[in-house]
């Protein structure tokens, strides 16, 4: 894989599911993150992770979890999905530490092609 | 707390026409970026302005970054419609959620024949 790759790219989902969007990166950047964009709305911060093993709630985080055993991957959990949590989900990644593989400038962030919530 | 505004948030505009998309924000920060959108898809770094007074160009789009008045500018020269497409503006402070960026609502971009 090349850059910042999401799964699955759409789901329909009943509320009160479980649901884990799943986003990994191969550029060796510290720090991940998870926005969700929704009409007129822009792009609000979920929950961040600026280096594996920590994590950050952003904006909007109630409802979600994340997790970051590892630099590479950074899940996010809908632990019972509400129809509110449709949305357009972003994973995106930056390299504040100057070691990623791929060189960015100061907390540029790559973006992921997107997961497509539907929560019915 | 951080507000990031842009305006306008619709813009229709000819071919072969300029304009300008503002970028406000409330907070002090030296780090501006701003993002392209295309319908369905993801979104693509364009610029990263990483102190006052930055000027950064690519073909036919230029901004600029004014951080005493908290202001960066996209000028948009002669548009030609593969311009169309949704712009955002992110301002960085560290002090905000660690690294994350606080985004504008964006500014939706058509380019007209």
């Amino acid at each position: 894989i090349a850059g910042i790759t999401q799964a699955p790219t759409s789901q329909i989902l009943a509320a009160g599911r479980r649901m884990t969007l799943r986003c990994t990166q191969d550029m060796r950047h510290n720090a991940m993150y998870w926005y969700r964009q929704d009409l007129g709305l822009g792009l609000r911060l979920i929950h961040y992770s600026n280096t594996a093993g920590t994590t950050g709630k952003g904006e909007v985080p109630d409802g979600y979890s994340v997790s970051r055993a590892n630099t590479d991957d950074f899940p996010l959990t809908l632990a019972s999905a509400v129809p509110s949590q449709t949305s357009v989900y972003f994973c995106a990644s930056s390299d504040s530490s100057g070691t990623g593989r791929v060189f960015s400038s100061y907390n540029e962030q790559f973006f992921g092609p997107g997961t497509r919530l539907t929560v019915l | 707390e951080l507000k990031v505004e842009q305006n306008p948030l619709f813009l229709s505009m000819q071919e072969g026409k300029n304009y300008t998309i503002y970028c406000n924000y409330s907070t002090t920060s030296d780090r501006l970026y701003w993002y392209r959108q295309d319908p369905g898809k993801s979104l693509e770094s364009l610029f990263v302005l990483l102190s006052n007074g930055a000027v950064k160009q690519e073909g036919r789009l230029m901004a600029s970054l004014d951080t005493k008045a908290r202001l960066s500018t996209l000028h948009i020269t002669a548009a030609v419609h593969d311009l169309s497409a949704t712009y955002f503006c992110a301002v960085d402070i560290r002090a905000n959620s660690g690294y994350a960026l606080n985004f504008g609502k964006g500014t939706s971009l058509l380019v007209t024949p």
